[in-house]
């Protein structure tokens, strides 16, 4: 199995450019995340997905959207890149029924920077 | 609100010897807690995870943790270390609510000779 697959796996943007980073997972997982990561801080939720239509805020929202269309994709749009943006971005998915806690599985990430 | 501290940004140890790596939880509701793995240019890898069924918890790779109600504490250790188990070790706790998770701010484990 794939897994969770996240293209691309490297970036670099202008500033004020728009990009959509492609996250897919094959494990018909109902729960998807973006998390962002940068050095010393760990891992910020930025949006979550509990199932296709439906998605919320996380810690970090501002300057991204997202979609879930389908079960299988979540993709990241980032509309006018800032510097501030420049990070690795893990998409992560798992399942749950009742709220019960199960395993995130990750992507391999995607090293945005933005100049 | 959860928050997760972890103790020391990076730890060295001499191969063959324990490793111990720090993580306290700040929960409101009895939490679900996980350590992960992350390898260089690599996504996150769980270890083990802790939901309440066995306070020790026993992870792949020889890792283990328990959980201390009475210190707030899920710290990770491995009695023996190896080269191989040079990587950055993240704390998280989650809640039932939109299986959400809170990630400490990350260990560098160093493995020397």
């Amino acid at each position: 199995n794939a897994g969770v697959t996240q293209t691309p796996k490297f970036r670099i943007l202008k500033i004020g450019q728009s990009m959509t980073l492609q996250c897919a997972q094959d494990m018909n997982h109902n729960y998807m995340y973006w998390y962002r990561q940068d050095p010393g801080m760990g891992l910020k939720l930025i949006y979550y997905s509990v199932g296709a239509g439906i998605t919320d805020k996380g810690e970090v929202p501002n300057g991204y959207n997202v979609s879930r269309s389908t079960t299988e994709d979540f993709p990241l749009r980032l509309e006018l890149a800032a510097p501030s943006q420049t990070s690795v971005y893990f998409c992560a998915s798992s399942y749950s029924t009742g709220g019960l806690n199960t395993e995130a599985f990750f992507g391999q990430g995607t090293r945005l920077t933005v100049v | 609100a959860q928050s997760v501290t972890q103790l020391g940004s990076h730890v060295s140890v001499s191969e063959g010897a324990l490793v111990l790596l720090r993580c306290n939880y700040s929960s409101s509701v009895p939490p679900y807690l996980f350590w992960y793995v992350q390898y260089p240019n690599q996504g996150l890898q769980l270890l083990l995870k802790y939901t309440s069924a066995a306070t020790l918890v026993k992870g792949i790779n020889g890792f283990e943790a328990e959980f201390k109600k009475s210190e707030t504490s899920f710290h990770l250790t491995k009695p023996s270390a190896h080269m191989s188990d040079a990587a950055e070790y993240f704390c998280a706790s989650g809640t039932g609510g939109g299986n959400k998770l809170t990630f400490g701010t990350g260990t560098q484990l160093k493995v020397e000779l």
